[in-house]
């Protein structure tokens, strides 16, 4: 069974860049068929979706975002990453790594969360 | 951009089944699936390729489509079933994953 954890700082001032990792245990992210995403929830909202990488370093990102994204594999570490530069309040979420199943677009594993607050 | 359309509340009586959908153009031309996520916990899928379900989900989730409408129904709906429910897809012309708004289940 897949595991993956966030880990990343819980607090970022504005107009600074996000910067947060994914670690995946139990399976390797370079497995053929599998794409690797970064979703998140503002407070008391929906899920929104960020960005995905596949194993072959192919990206695609939500247009919203998509000025400001940047997801990376680092294959030797079995981890992915999430950059999310010019931070506002409006980027205050808890983001989620996720791993999808590319044949299908679906979501089968996630990480628990990590809480990120922007403020001065 | 590209919308999925799911009601943001619904409620059921202990026992009853629940059926929650979700709506957007062009659906039927590719899969849906269904989360499940309780107060402060990650989504779970439940339901996949619009009616599979993972090992492990209970018999009673199922999943269906029908025109470019997915449904999910909760049978012999239980207490610890009050969560939020996510339904995903993605979007053929953009090639971007998209999620509905959720919807909130009480079992009242």
């Amino acid at each position: 069974q897949v595991q993956l954890q966030e880990s990343g700082p819980g607090l970022v001032k504005p107009s600074q860049t996000l910067s947060l990792t994914c670690t995946v245990s139990g399976g390797s992210i370079s497995t053929a068929g599998y794409f690797w995403s970064w979703i998140r929830q503002h407070p008391g909202r929906g899920l929104e979706w960020i960005g995905y990488i596949y194993s072959g370093g192919y990206t695609d990102y939500n247009p919203s975002l998509k000025r400001r994204v940047v997801i990376s594999l680092h294959t030797s570490k079995n981890q992915f990453s999430l950059e999310l530069n010019s931070m506002t309040a409006a980027d205050t979420a808890v983001y989620f790594c996720a791993r999808g199943y590319s044949s299908s677009w679906y979501h089968d594993s996630w990480g628990q969360g990590a809480l990120v607050a922007v403020s001065s | 951009s590209y919308d999925l359309t799911q009601p943001p509340s619904a409620s059921v009586s202990p026992g009853q089944t629940a059926n929650m959908t979700c709506s957007g153009d062009r659906l039927g031309d590719t899969y849906a699936s269904w989360y499940q996520q309780r107060p402060g916990q990650s989504p779970l899928l439940l339901i996949y390729q619009n009616n599979k379900r993972p090992s492990g989900i209970p018999e009673r989730f199922s999943g269906s489509i029908s025109g470019n409408t997915a449904s999910l129904a909760i049978s012999g709906t239980q207490s610890v079933d009050e969560a939020d429910y996510f339904c995903q897809a993605w979007d053929t012309r953009s090639a971007c994953v998209v999620f509905g708004g959720g919807t909130k289940l009480a079992v009242l």
